[in-house]
């Protein structure tokens, strides 16, 4: 089965700070990942994902995400963070269907002033 | 403009009560998607559906039921067999290609009084 793991429950950054949040996945065979944004009270937005090709990818907002097969991982950086990105930050994976998403846990940014 | 919409935003239920979400969307998707969000949990899939008049339960299907009589619509039912209903429900959608993006409703915060 399927899992990701995000190991930061919590993180704090100040605001212009760089920021990476981390992902770890469990796959059997080559994954779709994506990750999420999701506002207090609010639906998920998607700021990138990863199919396929260059492992480096860039999204929306200035967020990029770097795929590594060999550590199982799509961490999510930015490389100055604004008060606006405060938020709750989701990874998810897919085997390509169309049978669900596997979100990870969730990881609550707070940007201090 | 195209999307996904949820109503209500807020619902309160008396124990013992079924009560149905209503999701909606008008992107011309022929997957759709029910999705419950525990603080701290991450989003844990109940119900998919990827054509009309059929579905397949996810991970946490007890107490829910849905229908997909349209395209367009996937409504979600819970029922009083659901031993702890309060949560927020997000519902997706996304096409049958390869890359499975899902696009999400802004969500229906449930209550149980």
């Amino acid at each position: 089965a399927q899992s990701v793991t995000q190991p930061d429950i919590h993180i704090t950054v100040s605001e212009g700070a760089s920021l990476e949040l981390r992902c770890n996945y469990s796959y059997g065979a080559t994954p779709y990942l994506f990750w999420y944004v999701q506002s207090p009270g609010q639906g998920l937005q998607l700021l990138l994902k990863y199919f396929s090709g260059d492992t480096l990818v860039q999204g929306i907002k200035g967020f990029e995400a770097e795929f590594k097969r060999s550590q199982s991982s799509f961490n999510l950086r930015k490389p100055s963070v604004h008060w606006s990105d405060a938020a709750e930050y989701f990874c998810a994976v897919s085997g390509g269907g169309a049978d669900g998403l596997t979100f990870g846990k969730g990881t609550h940014l707070i940007i201090q002033p | 403009d195209g999307g996904i919409t949820q109503s209500p935003k807020y619902l309160f239920r008396k124990e013992g009560q079924n009560v149905t979400l209503s999701c909606e969307q008008n992107l011309n998707h022929d997957a759709m998607y029910w999705y419950r969000q525990d603080p701290g949990q991450g989003l844990r899939l109940i119900y998919y559906s990827q054509i009309v008049n059929d579905f397949q339960k996810g991970d946490i299907a007890e107490g829910y039921s849905v229908s997909r009589e349209k395209k367009e619509s996937f409504p979600l039912t819970v029922t009083s067999a659901q031993k702890n209903p309060t949560a927020f429900y997000l519902c997706a959608s996304s096409t049958l290609g390869a890359y499975n993006e899902q696009f999400f409703g802004p969500g229906t915060r449930l209550t149980v009084l």
